[in-house]
């Protein structure tokens, strides 16, 4: 099994909404990752929990909040969005070190924020 | 300079031909190198991954790597339309206590009847 599932697939949320995305993986895999992409662009990376510990912040604006329940589940909180906000978040998972792994990506939830 | 450098193409190939797509990184602490797929509105599909230097082959996909030169590429022998879509190359390095896997900006593959 090396499925990622995110959940929901779609969601459209005003400005003054909060907001959670879910991300889950039974591979046993040690990082969890949530990226965000814009129409034309790669993904760019937000946060990395490795060992269930945030490693990773790259700067995220506090709106967007990640948590790490445990080894298989990752959320992602929203609260006060901006609509430039709206983009596909997408949800990947990796073995928590050495090169020897693959990442694996879940379908993404589109976030339209109005 | 960037830390992954793609071309954004478009490159088009006609159908039964081999496509070849190139990266290079700057980051010589790179453990890992992946190769995904990428059709519009859709999340981004594994294809192959490698970390030793040579080639890796996988049906008609081909991964090579050469670290000395910060190189990596991919062949697609026999190309169908079905290939078409943007390919994204990335690497995956230790930091901060975790793995951090970068992306290119992707190349967009066409591939013609």
């Amino acid at each position: 099994d090396t499925e990622v599932t995110q959940t929901p697939k779609h969601l459209v949320m005003g400005m003054t909404n909060k907001k959670s995305l879910k991300c889950e993986q039974h591979m046993g895999h040690r990082a969890m990752y949530w990226y965000k992409q814009k129409a034309k662009k790669p993904p760019e990376l937000m946060f990395v929990y490795s060992y269930e510990k945030l490693s990773i912040n790259e700067s995220v604006p506090s709106r967007f909040s990640p948590e790490c329940p445990n080894s298989s589940l990752l959320n992602l909180h929203l609260h006060a969005l901006q609509p430039e906000d709206s983009a596909l978040y997408l949800c990947a998972s990796s073995q928590g070190r050495g090169r020897n792994t693959e990442a694996f990506f879940g379908q993404g939830t589109r976030l339209t924020v109005v | 300079q960037k830390e992954v450098e793609q071309n954004s193409g478009p490159l088009s190939v006609p159908e039964g031909a081999i496509a070849s797509l190139n990266c290079t990184y700057s980051d010589r602490g790179s453990q890992s190198f992946f190769w995904y797929r990428q059709y519009s509105g859709k999340s981004p599909e594994l294809i192959m991954f490698i970390y030793s230097n040579g080639d890796k082959e996988d049906g008609r996909f081909t991964a090579q790597l050469n670290k000395a030169s910060q190189y990596v590429s991919l062949l697609i022998r026999d190309s169908q339309p079905s290939d078409s879509a943007t390919y994204l190359c990335a690497f995956l390095r230790g930091a901060g206590g975790g793995n951090k896997l970068t992306f290119g900006t992707g190349t967009q593959l066409k591939v013609e009847l």
